[in-house]
């Protein structure tokens, strides 16, 4: 079945740091693929999302590009702030095939002033 | 309408007693999620409804868990005679109406509850 895999965390950067959050998947068709926040004490919210090979969604200076010859969706911010403490999850969704999302297990950001 | 509402934000519940989550929609939106997502784990699907008729139901899904959708409007999932192992956020989230990839599900603040 489908499945999504992030990598684990938790993630701690400092201030203005790069960020790279990895996530691949795997889908016997041709998934939506989203990443979602969810910040302390909050349910999710959408980061961004992708609909098809080589998309690149962007918001609030993230970024990430639906790679269907590596089956990824990697999450990169240039500078991080420390408002972007959170907890990130790659999911996907295949709307022809399932009528669901799946997410992977999500990944603890932690950013130091 | 400002977004997809759920009530309670909290509950803690002694084992063994009955509870009940209630989730509104966005007022246009036709299908209807419920997910359940424990400590250090992403959600997990549990059941779906479009309009208010209940299409598919995860294994997660005990015969302790029902879930409704009487009017296609708001939806209450009740867990019954609760155990420990139920201790988790409950996550709804409402999909307009569009052809596939332009689906996008917006999610609700959840219910957490703790069973002690």
């Amino acid at each position: 079945g489908n499945s999504v895999t992030q990598m684990e965390g938790p993630v701690t950067l400092s201030e203005e740091a790069f960020l790279t959050i990895n996530c691949t998947y795997t889908a016997t068709g041709y998934p939506s693929l989203f990443w979602y926040v969810q910040y302390p004490g909050e349910g999710l919210q959408l980061l961004l999302k992708a609909t098809k090979a080589d998309d690149k969604g962007s918001n609030k200076g993230f970024e990430a590009t639906y790679r269907k010859e590596t089956t990824s969706f990697h999450l990169e911010k240039g500078s991080v702030q420390v408002s972007d403490s959170a907890v990130y999850f790659c999911a996907l969704s295949d709307w022809d095939r399932d009528d669901k999302i799946i997410f992977g297990k999500g990944t603890r950001l932690h950013i130091l002033p | 309408d400002t977004g997809v509402s759920q009530d309670p934000r909290h509950k803690i519940t002694k084992r063994g007693q009955n509870v009940t989550f209630r989730c509104d929609p966005i007022s246009e939106h036709n299908r209807l999620y419920w997910y359940r997502q424990t400590l250090g784990q992403g959600p997990e699907f549990l059941t779906y409804f479009q309009n208010e008729a209940q299409l598919e139901k995860s294994r997660l899904l005990s015969d302790r868990f029902s879930a409704e959708r009487p009017k296609g409007s708001f939806s209450t999932l009740e867990i019954q005679r609760t155990e420990q192992g139920d201790s988790a956020m409950y996550l709804c989230a409402s999909i307009q109406p569009r052809q596939g990839a332009l689906r996008e599900a917006f999610f609700g603040q959840g219910t957490r509850l703790t069973v002690v």
